[in-house]
Order: C-alpha cells, then structure tokens, then sequence
C-alpha cells in the first residue's frame, strides 16, 4: 500500500513552454502533498507544501508564479513549470502521507530538462 | 527551526560487513519523528526505518537498525551484513509530530554509501 505515482518521468521543453508535472496517491487520500527540488548529489529542498482545497505554501525563495502548484483533489497535485528556462532543469520529487505516523512516500521523481 | 546534520558525505564498505552511518539534528522540541530514507541511482526514495521520539527502544528493521540517542539528539543508522543493493545515497531526515504545515520533513545532505564486493 501507499503508493505514489509521478509523471512523467522525464521530460524535455524547449525554453519559454511550461510543463506540468503530475503526483497522484494510489492507494491511499493524502490532503497534504510535498514539493521537492533536488539537484545532482545534493539533498531535497522542499519547495512547497501542497494542500488539498486551498493555496499552496511556497519555502522562502520559491518563485509562486514561476512554480504553479495545485491540489484539486486527494489525490491529485501538479506541478506546473511556467516559461520554462535552462537554470529550472533538474529533478523534481513529489511525496504524501496518510499521516505523520506512516511516514513518507515518494514519487518516482522527474527530470526536467529545458533546452 | 529545525537542522539535521550528516557529517559523513561519503562512506564505503565490504559486502558483508557492518556499517554506521551517522546523523545528528536540532530542535527544541520533545515530539518528533526521525528517519532514515534511502535513495538507489534510479533515484526513488525508499522509506529504511523510522523511530518515534517517544519511544525509548531503538527501531530495527531486518538488517537495518538505528541508535536513537534523544540527550544527545543522535539518531545513527547500522547496516548489518551490507549487501550490493545497499549502495545508495542515505537521507537523515527530521518531522515534528505537530499537526499542519509541520508535518513537512527536514533532509541532512546525505550520506553516499559504496558496497563493495
């Protein structure tokens, strides 16, 4: 149980395009999604908490209007890139919980790369 | 506000053997969670063991175990019998058992595991 789909997996755009990212809770409802951007041998840096039904909480030095989130059900949450440029390319995981006490699942992960 | 330290960036190790890997956090709260999440090269996250603050008995799982030192805020993971498939980058991370917005998770900058044969 527990599972958490993200897709795609990879994607290309070309600079200026958007792309929107996709995390979806299988198995189980998670009001509470999470947002993270990981760079190459480096930690995740959580980028925004996603709730079910109101606005997202963006981290300090996260650009809302670059990085669109929306949580329009249990177990939907996208990530929309806006005018896409090379210095967003990266890995982005998304994660949920049914609750503190189970922990964390994760996404598979995108990489998004922007040429 | 909460820090996790991981101060073995990376670490190696004979299959077979045992390993510990390292991690200490701040906080000034009594009620949390720690764990410990594993990320192989295709780079999904894998839940490896989890240890409520509460709980004095230290978490196992199979040949993974953790040291929970709560004085000291030391939360240590032991790979026992280290297998090829451990090799991973290793996730300390840190939650505070409060409701809301809190319930996100705190990463240390991990720890880059090698298994050798």
């Amino acid at each position: 149980g527990a599972v958490v789909s993200q897709h795609p997996s990879w994607v290309i755009c070309k600079s200026g395009t958007s792309v929107k990212i996709e995390c979806r809770s299988l198995d189980f409802q998670a009001t509470t999604m999470f947002w993270y951007r990981q760079f190459p041998k480096q930690s995740l840096m959580l980028m925004a908490t996603s709730n079910e039904g109101s606005k997202a909480t963006y981290e300090q030095g996260v650009e809302k209007d670059k990085f669109l989130i929306n949580h329009a059900s249990l177990t939907l949450s996208t990530l929309t890139v806006t005018s896409a440029h090379p210095e967003d390319s990266s890995f982005y995981i998304c994660s949920a919980s049914r609750g503190p006490v189970y922990g964390y699942t994760f996404g598979s992960g995108t990489r998004l790369t922007v040429v | 506000a909460q820090t996790v330290t991981q101060s073995q960036p990376e670490m190696s190790v004979q299959e077979a053997e045992t390993v510990t890997l390292s991690c200490t956090y701040d906080t000034s709260e009594s009620n949390y969670y720690l764990f410990w999440y594993k990320q192989p090269p295709s780079r999904q996250m894998i839940l490896v063991i989890r240890q409520e603050a509460y709980k004095q008995q230290n978490a196992t799982e199979n040949r993974f175990s953790v040291n929970f030192q709560k004085a000291a805020k030391s939360f240590s993971l032991k790979i026992s019998d280290s297998q090829l498939g451990d090799t991973a980058m290793y996730f300390c991370a840190f939650m505070l058992a409060s409701g809301g917005s809190n319930y996100k998770l705190t990463f240390g900058k991990g720890t880059l595991l090698t298994v050798n044969p």
